[in-house]
């Protein structure tokens, strides 16, 4: 069975630091993982597709990278409407990985 | 602009059934692969159903196989999720959401809004 397991279950940052955001996938899926950001009452936003795109209109602050097994979301430059819940997806959803601000 | 609603959600009894369609419109709907992700209370996302392009592409989670039924009208820029048998565990908002490309194994670039299904007595 193919599972995204993604860590930390939560980051608590303050404004201003990065956050690093992971997900293993079980076996490879080349590049083809993407990133989501769903706020409270919102529904999901993609963020990067193909592991290291951003999507239309998404701040330069928000880069991925990674390939085969392990990918990474990197957050720069923390700000408090980036409290979220951050999810990869790739076939299946990981868990998600929820940011709060100190 | 790209806009995806959906409309149909509500509360059902367990053993119900209940029908969700999502308009879609901005785009060229019958170019699309299309899918249903849902979200348990408090809970992450879960891909349930998606649908190519055309209809002949399928796919369901183990959860849903056997109880629900993706379809779509590209005369209508219409896709629908029919969903028999309902459980509690079915209690979700019901997202619409749009492939990437003409299948389903890509990325979902856009999303509707949700709609709420309540099963419960």
């Amino acid at each position: 069975e193919f599972v995204l397991t993604q860590s930390p279950a939560t980051l608590s940052l303050s404004p201003g630091e990065t956050a690093t955001l992971s997900c293993r996938a079980s076996q490879s899926v080349g590049t083809q993982l993407a990133w989501y950001q769903q706020k409270p009452g919102q529904a999901p936003r993609l963020l990067i597709y193909d592991a290291s795109n951003r999507a239309t209109g998404i701040p330069a602050r928000f880069s991925g990278s990674g390939s085969g097994t392990d990918f990474t979301l990197t957050v720069s430059s923390l700000e408090p409407e980036d409290v979220a819940v951050y999810y990869c997806l790739a076939v299946s959803f990981g868990g998600g990985t929820k940011v709060e601000m100190k | 602009e790209v806009k995806l609603v959906e409309s149909g959600g509500g509360l059902v009894q367990p053993g119900g059934s209940l029908r969700l369609s999502c308009i879609v419109s901005g785009l060229n709907f019958n170019t699309y692969g299309m899918s249903w992700v849902r979200q348990a209370p408090g809970k992450g996302l879960e891909w349930i159903s998606g649908l190519s392009d055309s209809g002949d592409g399928t796919f369901y989670a183990a959860s849903v196989k056997g109880r629900f039924i993706i379809s779509r009208d590209n005369s209508r820029n219409t896709l629908f999720l029919q969903m028999n048998s309902l459980r509690g565990d079915d209690t979700a908002i019901y997202y619409c959401a749009k492939d990437s490309g003409s299948d389903i194994w890509g990325y979902f670039d856009f999303w509707g809004q949700g709609a709420l299904v309540i099963v419960s007595s």
